[in-house]
């Protein structure tokens, strides 16, 4: 049982926006930032968005990224097929003191 | 380039010990904190444990207190995993990842992952 819940999938067609919700509590993201990695199976995660809605150069700007009190949502716009993979927001908590991930989301573009 | 390279990955069984290392390259790397972050094949992932930039400041999971101990060399540009007691349910792909932040409090924005090594825990 992840500290973070994000939904296990999410899905949607070629051109579209789809949004990724990931939820927590005052410990985690209500006092702290939200960063989201991409994962394509087999390989290595990717900083994606840090700092709730900050995106490292070479991501495109069809990624963006919010955070709203314990909660945040990764949206991705124009979605390409490339775009298929798991999707995880990670956050510190101060309980736990340690980061905590969400469960992550796999993302299905059909 | 910023390269990170794991190794010591493999087979034990359970009780028994492993030590992972990650090579740092492409970077200052004494500069830095660390982190490991495992992943069951198949599942999410999850941190295991950071170390600052000077090994002041330690932490880790706890699923893992008391039986793993993260360390580093900065003049080897290196992070360590000993894992002892080792338990089926350590079994997973671990990552280590870098961090643009000195300590490890500042955050979980890890900027650059190694590839992984299986780590494996079965009689």
């Amino acid at each position: 049982q992840s500290v973070l819940t994000q939904p296990p999938s999410a899905s949607a067609t070629p051109g579209q926006r789809v949004t990724i919700s990931c939820f927590g509590g005052n410990s985690n993201i209500g006092s702290n930032t939200v960063n989201w990695y991409q994962q394509v199976p087999g390989t290595a995660p990717k900083l994606l968005i840090f700092g709730n809605f900050q995106r490292p150069s070479g991501v495109p700007d069809r990624f963006s990224g919010s955070r709203s009190g314990t909660s945040a949502s990764l949206a991705i716009s124009g979605l390409q097929s490339e775009d298929e993979a798991d999707y995880y927001c990670a956050t510190w908590d101060d309980s736990l003191n340690g980061p905590v991930f969400g469960g992550g989301t796999k993302l299905t573009v059909l | 380039e910023v390269q990170l390279v794991e190794s010591g990955g493999g087979l034990a069984q359970p009780g028994r010990s492993l030590r992972l290392s990650c090579a740092a390259s492409g970077f200052t790397f004494q500069d830095y904190a660390m982190h490991w972050v495992r992943q069951v094949p198949g599942k999410g992932l999850e941190w295991v444990s950071g170390i600052s930039w000077n090994s002041g400041d330690i932490v880790y999971a706890d699923s893992v207190k008391g039986r793993f101990t993260i360390s580093r060399d900065n003049a080897k540009n290196s992070v360590y995993l000993q894992m002892n007691s080792l338990r089926v349910e350590d079994t997973a792909v671990y990552f280590c990842a870098k961090t643009p932040h000195s300590i490890v409090a500042a955050g979980t924005r890890f900027d650059y992952w190694g590839q992984g090594t299986l780590v494996t825990v079965s009689s």
